[in-house]
């Protein structure tokens, strides 16, 4: 089965621009997830969805992040407007069901440098 | 609140065993996961424990203990390969099943 695609690969942009990532998760998999992983730290949960509804935003910073899910399936994350502190990889992991024995399939990130 | 320890880095040689160990503290605990990363590439998925006891998976097994809130990691017959980092991940029913990641132990495998 095809895995988790993310785009872009690597982004670069000044702060204080915006900049948005696409992530199309594994067919049928009903839970998506984003999070941020910065240099050296495990990754951190920013959203969850279950279809097209979110779970878990908590640690979302609503003021600047952003996430959709339309249909269900292909997600964005976007940042408006870009911080130092963003300078991060973002993952993108999906799974069947949000269930404990579920494993989560991540793609290979979007690294994103803020200069 | 939550959180989980693991050491921060392990050096062993080819050919050992080594045991990573995750301890944490959460509410609404539902399994531990552990992932390995290579540097530049994505987690992928080793294993999943509910319930106290090994789950073995190859060269790899997994332990947890509920009532230690504790759980480890176990890789025999170590390759040069598994040099990674390591991450447990705790799996919280609170709000919805959501995974909480350790900061990860970085294994270097020597020849």
């Amino acid at each position: 089965e095809a895995g988790v695609a993310q785009s872009p690969r690597y982004k670069i942009i000044e702060k204080r621009q915006s900049v948005a990532f696409w992530c199309n998760p594994i067919s049928g998999h009903a839970t998506l997830y984003w999070y941020q992983q910065i240099l050296g730290q495990g990754p951190k949960l920013l959203i969850q969805f279950q279809n097209n509804g979110v779970v878990d935003d908590s640690q979302l910073p609503k003021d600047r992040f952003s996430a959709e899910r339309l249909k269900g399936v292909d997600s964005t994350l976007k940042i408006q407007p870009a911080k130092l502190e963003d300078s991060a990889v973002y993952l993108c992991a999906s799974s069947l069901e949000a269930g404990g024995n579920q494993p989560q399939h991540f793609g290979d990130g979007t690294r994103l440098s803020i200069l | 609140g939550q959180s989980l320890e693991q050491p921060s880095e392990v050096t062993a040689v080819e050919g050992a065993i080594v045991q990573i160990n995750c301890t944490y503290q959460t509410s609404g605990f539902y399994g531990l996961s552990w992932y390995q990363q290579h540097d530049g590439g994505a987690p992928t998925f080793l294993s999943y424990n509910a319930l106290d006891g090994l789950e073995e998976t190859g060269r790899f097994s997994s332990f947890l203990s509920r009532s230690d809130s504790y759980g480890y990691l176990l890789l025999q017959e170590l390759q040069m390969k598994d040099s990674a980092s390591y991450f447990c991940a705790v799996r919280e029913g609170t709000g919805g099943f959501k995974t909480i990641f350790g900061a990860g132990t970085r294994l270097f495998v020597k020849a």
